[in-house]
């Protein structure tokens, strides 16, 4: 069966580490997304892209990174990781992108 | 700028008592609209979805959602929840024209539902 799946799905880290957190989907979506959860604030759309190399920032977008390279990876990296992105991060994909989305198992992420 | 309002932060039922969240969303053009449930531990996954059509959407395991276009509203029902449904819910929106193909999300309401 199709999936998509994130890993690690929990990693602690220190404040200013480089961070990345792995997206992999077999449904062969051209969109996917990434997400942070936050008590309060729902889902949050960090970065978003709608094929290969093309990627597009979304509301929360500061302090984090995407490539997409092929059609089944949407790497998430954090350059400089700080304390207010301790999150839960979701992946998500879609084959159209106003249509339903499947999400991964989600990242819980810590920054000490 | 598209927003989605949940006013239920937390809601808590006994078994067989009928639910109703509410959602409204800020958008004057045609909308996709979603609800989205998040088990314990688990991912999110699409509960129902409206798109065009009978206003009165059916969905798994029993939910419901009639889209009020008048209200701005998608609110999501069951007529008898169980203690399985403890979870939390999403209701998202979508603008076809001016969302940019973006997914807005509600903050989300937890159901606890007590034996």
């Amino acid at each position: 069966d199709a999936e998509i799946t994130q890993s690690p799905r929990h990693k602690i880290t220190e404040t200013g580490r480089q961070v990345t957190l792995a997206c992999h989907q077999t449904w062969n979506h051209n969109n996917m997304f990434w997400y942070r959860q936050d008590l309060g604030h729902g889902l949050r759309l960090i970065h978003y892209s709608y094929g290969v190399q093309d990627t597009n920032k979304g509301e929360v977008s500061d302090g984090y990174s995407v490539s997409r390279s092929n059609t089944e990876d949407l790497p998430l990296t954090l350059e400089s990781a700080a304390s207010s992105q301790t999150s839960v991060y979701f992946c998500a994909s879609s084959i159209v992108p106003t249509d339903t989305q499947y999400f991964g198992p989600g990242t819980r992420l810590t920054v000490l | 700028a598209q927003s989605v309002s949940q006013h239920n932060h937390h809601v808590i039922l006994s078994e067989a008592a009928s639910l109703e969240l509410g959602c409204n969303y800020s958008y004057g053009g045609t909308v996709n609209l979603f609800w989205y449930v998040q088990y314990p531990g688990q991912h999110l996954q699409l509960l129902l979805k409206y798109f065009s059509g009978d206003p009165l959407v059916k969905g798994i395991k029993g939910f419901e959602a009639e889209f009020i276009k008048s209200k701005f509203s998608f609110n999501l029902r069951k007529p008898s929840v169980q203690w399985s449904d403890t979870a939390e819910y999403f209701c998202a929106v979508n603008a076809r024209a001016g969302g940019g193909n973006k997914l807005t999300f509600g903050t989300g309401t937890q159901l606890k539902v007590e034996l």
